[in-house]
This record gives structure tokens, sequence and C-alpha cells, in this order.
């Protein structure tokens, strides 16, 4: 069962555009929302991150925007570029429980950025 | 760079064979995560350490085990493999477990079993 939902599975945005992935979840005890985004041959690296205690983060270009009554995330890399081309994967996780730190991870979005 | 090393980068093996990845975390952190990254399943958590002990366990398969030494650095031992479980494995390391800690990942482990 996929605890945490991404869509689109791969977007195509032209240089200078909006990058909009989102992210669903179930769990209401998930307390921590990160965005990783991995480049082919290199592992996950964390971009930016929220707690549902806030409802936007801005980092940057890199923007989330958090909806705990729907139980929703999304990032939003503005001004996008080529050298954000990358999967971007969504995750969630709780503390506390028997899962401390444990992260569920979306299926990724593959960005294409086209100059 | 993360400060997470795996070795090593990349392995082929044959069916039935064992073999064992190693990660070195971040200098200071206690925490070891060990996740499986395949097409069909994407990232799964497969096993947590802290300090030396099991911590979490995922869907993490009877044939395949873990330790985490006193030195902190972890392995992953996987036996009678299977073609299936040719896949990229991560480690990631935080200080701490729990409380929204970040988790770096290292390079990974690119598998292929034949």
């Amino acid at each position: 069962q996929q605890q945490v939902k991404q869509s689109p599975q791969s977007l195509i945005v032209q240089k200078g555009g909006i990058s909009i992935i989102n992210c669903a979840y179930e769990n209401t005890a998930f307390d921590y929302f990160p965005w990783y985004q991995q480049f082919p041959g290199k592992g996950p690296a964390l971009l930016i991150a929220i707690r549902p205690d806030v409802s936007e983060k801005k980092e940057g270009r890199f923007t989330i925007s958090f909806n705990k009554s729907a139980k929703q995330f999304s990032l939003h890399i503005m001004d996008s570029q080529p050298g954000d081309s990358a999967t971007y994967f969504c995750a969630a996780s709780r503390d506390g429980g028997s899962t401390l730190g444990r992260l569920y991870f979306g299926r990724g979005t593959q960005l294409t950025v086209w100059p | 760079d993360s400060g997470v090393t795996q070795t090593p980068k990349h392995l082929i093996t044959a069916t039935g064979q064992r073999v064992t990845l190693r990660c070195s975390p971040r200098s200071g952190d206690l925490s070891v995560y060990w996740y499986q990254q395949s097409l069909d399943q994407g990232l799964q958590f497969l096993i947590q350490y802290y300090n030396g002990e099991e911590r979490a366990k995922g869907n993490i398969l009877e044939r395949f085990s873990a330790q985490q030494f006193p030195d902190l650095h972890s392995e992953l031992n996987l036996s009678s493999l299977e073609l299936g479980d040719s896949a990229l494995y991560f480690c990631a390391s935080s200080l701490r477990a729990g409380r929204n800690t970040e988790a770096f990942f290292g390079q990974g482990t690119r598998l292929t079993v034949v």
C-alpha cells in the first residue's frame, strides 16, 4: 500500500516556467514532509522540507505548499532551469511509534526542463 | 557529497549467491537506514539501525539481513539472490533516530543479479 501518492509521473516544462508536483498522504500521524532531488547515478538529496504547523515554505526558487485538511502537499519550482532536470520524490515520516525517522516515499516525478 | 559512503558502487553476481553491501555513515551520525530502489517498487525502506541496535524493519525479505557495528558502519547482507533482487540499494544516515531528522543518502550500490 502506497502511503504517499505522487503525481505526475513525468513532467516537461519550458525553461523559465513553473514546475508543479503534487503529493497526497493518508496517515495523519505524519509530521515531516521532505522533498528529495535525485540525479542519474546519484542518491536522493534533500531539497526542502516542511512540518504541518506551516502552510508554505520557500527556499530560493523552491516552494512547498502544505494543506493539512486535504492531506496534500506540493512542490513548486519557479523559473525552472535545465539544471533542474531530475527525478523528484516527496516523502513523509512521523515521530514516535516503531518507525522513527523512516521515510515513506512517493513514486517520483521525472522532470525535464527544455532550454 | 553527502558524506555517506557506500561500497561497492556496482555489483554483478549470479542467482543463488550472497553479497554484502557496506555503508559508512556521516561522521557523528548514529542512525543508519537501508532503502531499495527499483523501477516497479520505487524507494522502499528495508531496515534501520540506531547506535548498533535494530530500530525498525520494513519490507525486508528473510533472505536479507543487516547489522551496525561499534564504529557505526553498517552492512546489508543479501543471500540466495534472485533476479528480482536486482536494484539500487541506498544507505542513509542521520544524527539521531526520529524527530524529523534529515537523512543524508549515499550514492548507492547497483546490484545486478544474472
